[in-house]
């Protein structure tokens, strides 16, 4: 059982470039949702799914785009990446419902020039 | 590994020892909270969690205590191993939304 899986693991962009982060999950999961980490700051929610085709906003949604089209992939796309996008950026994923186990990736390191 | 969590607080305890790792949380209507650890390089790992309407529960060798009038949660690991050694992450749900507190480094003294 793969879990929640996260591509590329390292990633470096140039401002300005865009590019997309992908996720799957093979759980079946309804809830998924992207975090980022920077040093001495936690992990911040970005976006948030309860079900395909749905999406919403979480602490720091500027300068990302989702989408939820099938329950298993939840892309978080950088349209025009900027130094301050410069983060570990973790996908993670539940069952359905407001509680439980909140399952996540192995993380992708994300560095803008 | 990430070098996340550089300027985050920590708390140093000896092998054996018990250790208490203490969150402030912000929104009193958050209904459910979550404890996480993160060990260098990896994605969170679940620990234990509770619900609003109870005060503490207890799993293996760890127990969490809420404090809904002051807002204060707290983790207390049972006799601390050296696999302990992480950054513990609290976690605030309300409605769909778990949002992390900063977080607190545990180090293990053997």
């Amino acid at each position: 059982n793969a879990g929640v899986t996260q591509t590329p693991k390292f990633q470096v962009l140039k401002t300005g470039q865009s590019m997309t982060l992908q996720c799957a999950q093979d759980m079946n999961h309804e809830y998924m949702s992207w975090y980022r980490q920077d040093p001495g700051m936690g992990l911040r929610l970005i976006h948030y799914s309860v079900g395909a085709g749905i999406t919403d906003q979480g602490e720091v949604p500027n300068g990302y785009n989702v989408s939820r089209s099938t329950t298993e992939d939840f892309p978080l796309r950088l349209l025009s990446a900027a130094p301050s996008q410069t983060s570990v950026y973790f996908c993670a994923s539940r069952d359905g419902g407001q509680t439980g186990e909140l399952f996540f990736g192995e993380g992708s390191r994300l560095t803008v020039l | 590994g990430e070098s996340v969590g550089l300027h985050l607080p920590t708390l140093s305890v000896q092998e054996g020892d018990n250790s208490i790792i203490n969150c402030a949380y912000s929104n009193s209507a958050s209904d459910y909270f979550i404890w996480y650890k993160q060990e260098s390089g990896k994605g969170p790992q679940f620990i234990i969690d509770i619900r609003s309407n109870m005060d503490k529960r207890q799993g293996q060798r760890v127990t969490v205590l809420l404090n809904k009038t002051v807002k204060h949660l707290s983790l207390q690991i049972a006799a601390t191993q050296p696999g302990d050694s992480a950054v513990y992450f609290c976690a605030e749900s309300s409605s769909y939304k778990l949002i992390f507190g900063s977080g607190t480094r545990l180090l293990v003294r053997p």
